[in-house]
C-alpha cells in the first residue's frame, strides 16, 4: 500500500520558476527520502531528511519536514527543462520495517523551455 | 564509483515461465532491496537482503523469491509468471540504514 501521497499529481511550470511538491504520510518515520525518475527508468536519489531535522538543502533543492503534520515538501528553485521527471517521496519507519521504503504515488513535473 | 547495476535491461517471458533478474550493489553496500513498479500500482517493496539473509518481505506471493550471494550481489526469481508480473523491477542498495541507491531497473514483460 502507498503510505505517502504526493500533491499535486502533476505540475507544469516555465523554466526558471520554482516548483514545490508536497508529500504526506501516515505513520511515524525514521527518515524521508526524495527521488526523481525519468521516463520509467531507475530512481535517482535526491535527498534524505531525518525525523529530527526540519529543513535540508542540496544545491537547488530544499526539503522541509513537519513530523507533527506528517508532511514534507520539496522545492526546486530556478527550474530547468532537465528537471522534467516524476518525483517521489519515500518513507521508512518502525523497528521491523525500518529499511522498507514506502513510496508515494509521485508528482509528474513538466518544465517548459 | 560504480552505481547499482542490473541485468538484463529487458526480459520477455511467456506466462508460466520463470524469470531471473540480477543486481550488483554499490561497492561496500551490504543491503540489497527489490521493488516492483507496475503500471497503476506504483512502487512496491518486494524483498530486503542483508549479509546473505532475507530480512523482510513485502506483500507478494512465495513465487517471488531471491537470494544474496557472498559478494552481496543478489538475484530475484519469479516463478510461474503471470501477466500481471509485467513491471519494472528495481534493485537498490544501502549501507546500514542510510540512503537507498537504485539501479536502472529490469523491465519484465510477460506475454
Amino acid at each position: 500500500s502507498q503510505q505517502g501521497e504526493e500533491d499535486p499529481q502533476a505540475l507544469s511550470i516555465q523554466e526558471g520558476e520554482n516548483a514545490t511538491m508536497n508529500c504526506s504520510y501516515k505513520t511515524s518515520i525514521n527518515n524521508l527520502q526524495w527521488y526523481r525518475q525519468n521516463s520509467g527508468r531507475g530512481l535517482v536519489h535526491l535527498i534524505l531528511i531525518r525525523s529530527n531535522e526540519r529543513e535540508k538543502h542540496s544545491g537547488r533543492l530544499r526539503v522541509t519536514l513537519d513530523t507533527s503534520k506528517k508532511s514534507s515538501s520539496l522545492l526546486i528553485t530556478a527550474s530547468r527543462a532537465a528537471d522534467t521527471a516524476s518525483y517521489f517521496c519515500a518513507t521508512d519507519g518502525g523497528s521491523g520495517s525500518a529499511r522498507q521504503l514506502t513510496f508515494g504515488s509521485g508528482t509528474q513535473l513538466t518544465v517548459l523551455p | 564509483e560504480a552505481g547499482v547495476t542490473q541485468s538484463p535491461t529487458h526480459l520477455i517471458k511467456t506466462r508460466g515461465q520463470q524469470a531471473t533478474l540480477r543486481c550488483s550493489p554499490i561497492s561496500g553496500h551490504t543491503s540489497v532491496y527489490w521493488y516492483q513498479q507496475a503500471l497503476g500500482l506504483g512502487l512496491q517493496f518486494l524483498l530486503w537482503y542483508d549479509e546473505g539473509e532475507e530480512r523482510n518481505r513485502g506483500n507478494f506471493p512465495p513465487r517471488f523469491s531471491g537470494r544474496q550471494f557472498p559478494n552481496y550481489s543478489s538475484e530475484l526469481n519469479v516463478n510461474a509468471l503471470e501477466l500481471e508480473d509485467s513491471a519494472l523491477y528495481l534493485c537498490a542498495s544501502s549501507l546500514f540504514e542510510y540512503e537507498q541507491y537504485f539501479g536502472p531497473g529490469t523491465r519484465l514483460t510477460v506475454t
